[in-house]
Protein backbone atom coordinates (compact mmCIF):
# COMPACT_ATOMS: atom_id res chain seq x y z
CA UNK A 1 0.00 0.00 0.00
CA UNK A 2 2.01 3.07 -1.12
CA UNK A 3 -0.55 5.90 -0.11
CA UNK A 4 -0.58 9.03 -2.25
CA UNK A 5 2.40 9.12 -4.99
CA UNK A 6 3.29 11.99 -7.12
CA UNK A 7 6.07 12.49 -9.87
CA UNK A 8 8.35 14.53 -9.95
CA UNK A 9 9.57 15.37 -7.12
CA UNK A 10 11.30 18.38 -8.97
CA UNK A 11 11.10 20.07 -12.03
CA UNK A 12 12.25 23.09 -13.99
CA UNK A 13 10.05 24.66 -16.86
CA UNK A 14 11.11 27.48 -18.78
CA UNK A 15 7.63 30.04 -19.14
CA UNK A 16 5.47 28.85 -21.50
CA UNK A 17 6.38 25.24 -21.31
CA UNK A 18 3.70 22.66 -20.62
CA UNK A 19 3.63 19.86 -18.33
CA UNK A 20 1.76 17.33 -16.53
CA UNK A 21 2.48 16.30 -12.61
CA UNK A 22 0.94 13.14 -12.26
CA UNK A 23 -0.59 11.60 -8.86
CA UNK A 24 -1.26 8.45 -8.29
CA UNK A 25 -3.15 6.62 -4.99
CA UNK A 26 -4.06 3.25 -4.16
CA UNK A 27 -6.54 3.22 -1.26
CA UNK A 28 -10.14 3.27 -3.70
CA UNK A 29 -10.80 6.97 -2.58
CA UNK A 30 -13.25 8.74 -4.61
CA UNK A 31 -11.88 12.01 -3.48
CA UNK A 32 -8.92 13.99 -5.09
CA UNK A 33 -7.31 16.83 -5.18
CA UNK A 34 -4.80 18.92 -5.98
CA UNK A 35 -3.25 22.34 -3.67
CA UNK A 36 -0.65 24.50 -4.08
CA UNK A 37 1.14 26.22 -1.17
CA UNK A 38 3.20 29.20 -1.35
CA UNK A 39 4.86 30.87 1.53
CA UNK A 40 2.69 32.47 3.48
CA UNK A 41 -0.49 31.53 1.88
CA UNK A 42 -0.90 27.72 3.57
CA UNK A 43 -2.42 25.38 0.71
CA UNK A 44 -5.01 26.67 -1.54
CA UNK A 45 -6.89 24.22 -3.46
CA UNK A 46 -6.69 24.22 -7.55
CA UNK A 47 -9.32 21.33 -8.70
CA UNK A 48 -10.90 18.50 -6.86
CA UNK A 49 -12.97 15.50 -8.20
CA UNK A 50 -15.09 13.55 -6.50
CA UNK A 51 -15.07 10.52 -8.64
CA UNK A 52 -14.01 9.39 -12.40
CA UNK A 53 -15.09 11.44 -14.94
CA UNK A 54 -16.26 13.85 -12.24
CA UNK A 55 -14.01 16.95 -11.75
CA UNK A 56 -14.48 20.91 -10.43
CA UNK A 57 -12.74 24.02 -9.78
CA UNK A 58 -10.87 25.30 -6.13
CA UNK A 59 -10.08 28.54 -5.43
CA UNK A 60 -7.37 28.69 -7.97
CA UNK A 61 -7.68 27.10 -11.02
CA UNK A 62 -6.32 29.52 -13.63
CA UNK A 63 -3.98 27.87 -15.62
CA UNK A 64 -4.01 24.31 -14.75
CA UNK A 65 -6.25 21.42 -16.07
CA UNK A 66 -6.88 18.07 -14.33
CA UNK A 67 -9.16 14.81 -15.23
CA UNK A 68 -9.99 11.53 -14.11
CA UNK A 69 -10.60 8.83 -16.08
CA UNK A 70 -9.63 6.59 -13.17
CA UNK A 71 -10.54 6.28 -9.73
CA UNK A 72 -6.67 5.87 -9.07
CA UNK A 73 -5.26 8.62 -10.91
CA UNK A 74 -5.32 12.52 -10.89
CA UNK A 75 -3.01 14.61 -13.33
CA UNK A 76 -2.49 18.04 -13.40
CA UNK A 77 -1.25 19.81 -16.23
CA UNK A 78 -0.17 23.42 -16.56
CA UNK A 79 -0.77 24.55 -19.90
CA UNK A 80 1.47 27.01 -20.80
CA UNK A 81 3.50 27.68 -17.41
CA UNK A 82 4.43 31.22 -16.07
CA UNK A 83 6.85 32.17 -12.91
CA UNK A 84 3.21 32.73 -10.60
CA UNK A 85 3.09 28.85 -10.97
CA UNK A 86 5.97 28.41 -9.13
CA UNK A 87 5.14 26.38 -6.03
CA UNK A 88 5.29 23.33 -3.95
CA UNK A 89 2.11 20.60 -5.61
CA UNK A 90 0.17 18.58 -3.39
CA UNK A 91 -1.80 15.89 -4.37
CA UNK A 92 -4.67 14.67 -1.99
CA UNK A 93 -7.04 11.76 -1.55
CA UNK A 94 -9.89 11.10 1.07
CA UNK A 95 -13.25 8.88 0.75
CA UNK A 96 -15.93 11.51 -0.25
CA UNK A 97 -18.86 12.47 1.54
CA UNK A 98 -19.59 14.49 4.31
CA UNK A 99 -17.72 12.91 6.99
CA UNK A 100 -14.79 14.23 8.59
CA UNK A 101 -12.50 11.78 6.92
CA UNK A 102 -8.56 12.01 6.51
CA UNK A 103 -7.31 13.52 3.66
CA UNK A 104 -3.79 11.41 2.50
CA UNK A 105 -1.49 13.84 0.95
CA UNK A 106 1.38 13.25 -1.23
CA UNK A 107 4.97 14.00 -0.75
CA UNK A 108 4.96 16.76 -3.28
CA UNK A 109 6.40 18.33 -6.27
CA UNK A 110 8.33 20.92 -6.62
CA UNK A 111 8.33 23.04 -9.22
CA UNK A 112 10.32 26.06 -10.75
CA UNK A 113 9.35 28.63 -13.67
CA UNK A 114 11.86 30.49 -14.76
CA UNK B 1 -16.90 32.31 2.57
CA UNK B 2 -15.44 30.26 4.87
CA UNK B 3 -12.15 30.90 6.57
CA UNK B 4 -9.33 29.70 8.89
CA UNK B 5 -7.21 32.04 10.68
CA UNK B 6 -3.95 30.85 12.93
CA UNK B 7 -1.66 32.69 14.78
CA UNK B 8 1.24 33.84 12.42
CA UNK B 9 5.17 32.48 13.26
CA UNK B 10 7.68 31.47 13.52
CA UNK B 11 6.98 30.33 17.31
CA UNK B 12 10.32 29.75 18.78
CA UNK B 13 10.04 27.41 21.67
CA UNK B 14 12.84 25.52 24.25
CA UNK B 15 12.38 22.35 24.87
CA UNK B 16 9.60 21.06 27.12
CA UNK B 17 8.19 24.35 27.05
CA UNK B 18 4.35 24.72 27.19
CA UNK B 19 2.74 25.36 23.51
CA UNK B 20 -0.41 27.18 22.02
CA UNK B 21 -0.87 27.74 18.46
CA UNK B 22 -4.31 29.58 18.26
CA UNK B 23 -6.97 28.87 15.36
CA UNK B 24 -10.48 30.47 14.49
CA UNK B 25 -12.78 29.83 12.09
CA UNK B 26 -15.71 31.53 9.83
CA UNK B 27 -17.94 28.99 8.68
CA UNK B 28 -21.46 28.17 8.39
CA UNK B 29 -23.11 25.54 9.50
CA UNK B 30 -20.95 23.25 11.88
CA UNK B 31 -17.66 21.84 10.08
CA UNK B 32 -14.94 19.76 11.32
CA UNK B 33 -12.33 20.53 12.50
CA UNK B 34 -8.70 19.45 11.86
CA UNK B 35 -5.03 20.43 12.56
CA UNK B 36 -2.37 18.91 10.42
CA UNK B 37 0.85 18.89 10.55
CA UNK B 38 4.01 19.10 8.11
CA UNK B 39 7.87 17.83 8.80
CA UNK B 40 10.16 19.32 6.91
CA UNK B 41 10.42 18.16 3.14
CA UNK B 42 6.96 15.75 3.57
CA UNK B 43 3.70 15.96 2.79
CA UNK B 44 0.92 17.26 5.40
CA UNK B 45 -0.24 14.43 7.85
CA UNK B 46 -3.62 14.38 10.14
CA UNK B 47 -2.52 14.94 13.58
CA UNK B 48 -6.06 15.68 15.13
CA UNK B 49 -9.66 16.44 14.55
CA UNK B 50 -12.78 16.91 15.90
CA UNK B 51 -16.31 16.93 14.46
CA UNK B 52 -18.51 18.70 16.65
CA UNK B 53 -19.24 21.33 19.41
CA UNK B 54 -17.04 20.61 23.15
CA UNK B 55 -15.06 17.89 20.79
CA UNK B 56 -11.14 17.14 22.10
CA UNK B 57 -8.96 15.78 20.05
CA UNK B 58 -6.25 14.28 21.29
CA UNK B 59 -2.57 12.77 19.42
CA UNK B 60 0.90 12.09 20.43
CA UNK B 61 0.57 14.96 23.45
CA UNK B 62 -1.11 17.38 21.17
CA UNK B 63 -4.74 18.32 22.38
CA UNK B 64 -7.28 21.17 20.70
CA UNK B 65 -11.14 21.22 21.72
CA UNK B 66 -13.63 22.52 19.53
CA UNK B 67 -15.10 25.91 20.87
CA UNK B 68 -18.27 27.15 19.25
CA UNK B 69 -19.23 29.55 21.28
CA UNK B 70 -15.40 31.39 20.09
CA UNK B 71 -15.14 29.68 17.00
CA UNK B 72 -11.67 28.25 17.97
CA UNK B 73 -9.80 25.23 18.19
CA UNK B 74 -6.52 25.83 19.45
CA UNK B 75 -3.56 23.40 19.25
CA UNK B 76 -1.79 22.79 22.90
CA UNK B 77 1.09 20.00 24.26
CA UNK B 78 2.27 20.34 27.98
CA UNK B 79 5.92 19.76 26.59
CA UNK B 80 7.04 20.18 23.04
CA UNK B 81 10.51 18.12 21.99
CA UNK B 82 12.87 18.74 19.42
CA UNK B 83 10.93 16.41 16.54
CA UNK B 84 7.80 18.60 17.42
CA UNK B 85 9.16 21.42 14.82
CA UNK B 86 7.22 21.19 11.98
CA UNK B 87 4.59 23.32 9.82
CA UNK B 88 1.28 23.06 11.75
CA UNK B 89 -2.32 23.57 9.49
CA UNK B 90 -5.38 23.96 11.18
CA UNK B 91 -8.76 23.28 8.44
CA UNK B 92 -12.13 22.84 8.38
CA UNK B 93 -14.30 20.79 6.41
CA UNK B 94 -17.44 22.11 5.92
CA UNK B 95 -20.96 20.67 3.63
CA UNK B 96 -18.36 20.00 0.99
CA UNK B 97 -15.58 17.33 0.83
CA UNK B 98 -12.69 20.27 0.33
CA UNK B 99 -10.37 20.88 3.33
CA UNK B 100 -10.13 24.38 3.98
CA UNK B 101 -6.50 25.54 5.69
CA UNK B 102 -5.09 28.42 7.61
CA UNK B 103 -2.04 29.00 6.23
CA UNK B 104 0.46 27.80 8.51
CA UNK B 105 2.64 28.24 11.60
CA UNK B 106 5.99 27.00 11.57
CA UNK B 107 7.66 25.83 14.97
CA UNK B 108 10.99 25.52 15.94
CA UNK B 109 12.15 23.59 19.36
CA UNK B 110 15.56 24.09 20.56
CA UNK B 111 17.27 21.69 22.91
Amino acid sequence: NAGVTQTPKFQVLKTGQSMTLQCAQDMNHEYMSWYRQDPGMGLRLIHYSVGAGITDQGEVPNGYNVSRSTTEDFPLRLLSAAPSQTSVYFCASSLAGTEAYEQYFGPGTRLTVT
Amino acid sequence: GDSVTQMEGPVTLSEEAFLTINCTYTATGYPSLFWYVQYPGEGLQLLLKATKADDKGSNKGFEATYRKETTSFHLEKGSVQVSDSAVYFCALKGAGTALIFGKGTTLSVSS
